[in-house]
């Protein structure tokens, strides 16, 4: 019944590795969004798509590249992980033109080695 | 651009004292306003949300009011308990369909007992 679910909850990598996020959402919301949360708790936006298409791409390094299936779906893939990637990711959904806020993931804590 | 600043702590209260963080904002036109509260170890929740000026949002005995004479939106809750230690976080989104939501930097509240 998880409105948003993320996976895995928790990822520990070498530096150096590929490696993948997954989200899902079933609020039946047309945009999709991935946050970065950093030790100090910042919150910063990194993408967002409407409709399986890319509306928001902040300054993010080109390492990190993600994909939209369908509008239910927004997976987040990192390559060649660096030890400053090490935050907590959530991904989060809205209803584009609501004004509402958003419903978030539970984070997926990514552990750079 | 859109902006929010809230009080940065940490801050700890005793049980049943009266709880106020402040938060401003910087934006064009009527955007919406929100607080979420991430509790230790989880990820964000709404806790509420206010969509235009003089609008009172209240939530599990917390209450905020939209403010655009002084572009504040302050959480204020009359008595604190232990459940209350968590990270709260003001955050912003603008008008139009595919506004981000933006976030203050948080702040963590410890209550003792």
């Amino acid at each position: 019944d998880t409105a948003v679910s993320q996976t895995p909850k928790y990822l520990v990598t070498q530096m150096g590795n590929d490696k993948s996020i997954k989200c899902e959402q079933n609020l039946g919301h047309d945009t999709m969004y991935w946050y970065k949360q950093d030790s100090k708790k910042f919150l910063k936006i990194m993408f967002s798509y409407n409709n399986k298409e890319l509306i928001i791409n902040e300054t993010v390094p080109n390492r990190f590249s993600p994909k939209s299936p369908d509008k239910a779906h927004l997976n987040l893939h990192i390559n060649s992980l660096e030890l400053g990637d090490s935050a907590v990711y959530f991904c989060a959904s809205s209803q584009a033109g609501t004004g509402h806020g958003y419903t978030f993931g539970s984070g997926t804590r990514l552990t750079v080695v | 651009g859109n902006s929010v600043t809230q009080m940065e702590g940490p801050v700890t209260l005793s049980e049943e004292a009266f709880l106020t963080i402040n938060c401003t904002y910087t934006a064009t036109g009527y955007p919406s306003l929100f607080w979420y509260v991430q509790y230790p170890g989880e990820g964000l929740q709404l806790l509420l949300k206010a969509t235009k000026a003089d609008d009172k949002g209240s939530n599990k005995g917390f209450e905020a009011t939209y403010r655009k004479e002084t572009t504040s939106f302050h959480l204020e809750k009359g008595s604190v308990q232990v459940s209350d230690s968590a990270v709260y976080f003001c955050a912003l989104r603008g008008q139009g369909g595919s506004e981000k939501l933006v976030f203050g930097k948080g702040m963590k509240l410890t209550v003792n007992p």
